[in-house]
């Protein structure tokens, strides 16, 4: 069974709608992120959360904002959808996050298209 | 930035022969952890390493641990179901947060 699960596996939505992303991770972790991956890139990192609370930022536009209503929940949401967000987005865990250096686990991804 | 440099980009092996993946970090690293992508997108954990060697059956990982700017993947008696995208994706010490910045990946292929 997955642990991470991410939904919807695929989305396609049109140039300036909105979208919400959903992860939720049933591995009794207290941190959670989100990573990008576009065509032909490597995976980029954009948050991470430690025990609901927000640790690092690198994503630029304010159009990504991470939601967690729960501990084990962390929904990616994305306004004003361009054609650039189109990529596969990867909500991961981990255990507390804080220190860092600590194995990271991954769900099985979201693929954005905007048309 | 810093920078993960993977290597080779592709790679075709024969089932059953032996090769390996390289990382190459530009500046040092505390913690390397490898993965594989498989054709539906889901990208497995196969190694975390701080430090030292690890291995899991005919997989085997290591870290430098005197420099900390290089990583390799070992893969051995090569399996069709081996065949993916791996990545390599390290932590620096600064910044911590788990901000893991990726290679580019190569691609494996398995062929009988």
């Amino acid at each position: 069974d997955p642990k991470i699960i991410q939904k919807p596996k695929y989305l396609v939505a049109v140039t300036g709608s909105e979208k919400i992303l959903i992860c939720e991770q049933y591995l009794g972790h207290n941190a959670m992120y989100w990573y990008r991956q576009s065509a032909k890139k490597p995976l980029e990192f954009m948050f991470s959360y430690s025990y609901q609370k927000l640790m690092d930022n690198q994503t630029a536009s304010s159009r990504f904002q991470p939601q967690s209503s729960k501990k084990n929940h962390l929904d990616l949401q994305i306004t004003a959808l361009k054609p650039d967000d189109s990529a596969t987005y990867f909500c991961a865990s981990s255990q507390d996050g804080g220190g860092g250096a600590e194995t990271l686990y991954f769900g099985s991804g979201t693929r954005l298209t905007v048309l | 930035g810093d920078q993960v440099e993977q290597s080779p980009s592709a790679l075709s092996l024969h089932e059953g022969t032996d090769s390996a993946l390289r990382c190459n970090f530009t500046t040092t690293m505390r913690s390397v952890q490898w993965f594989r992508q498989n054709s539906r997108g889901s990208l497995i954990s196969l190694f975390y390493l701080a430090s030292g060697t690890k291995e899991n059956g005919r997989l085997k990982s290591a870290f430098d641990s005197k420099e900390r700017r290089y990583s390799t993947l070992h893969i051995r008696d090569a399996q069709l179901e081996d065949s993916g995208t791996y990545f390599c994706a390290a932590e620096p010490f600064t910044g911590g947060n788990n901000k893991l910045t990726f290679g580019q990946g190569t691609v494996l292929s398995v062929i009988p």
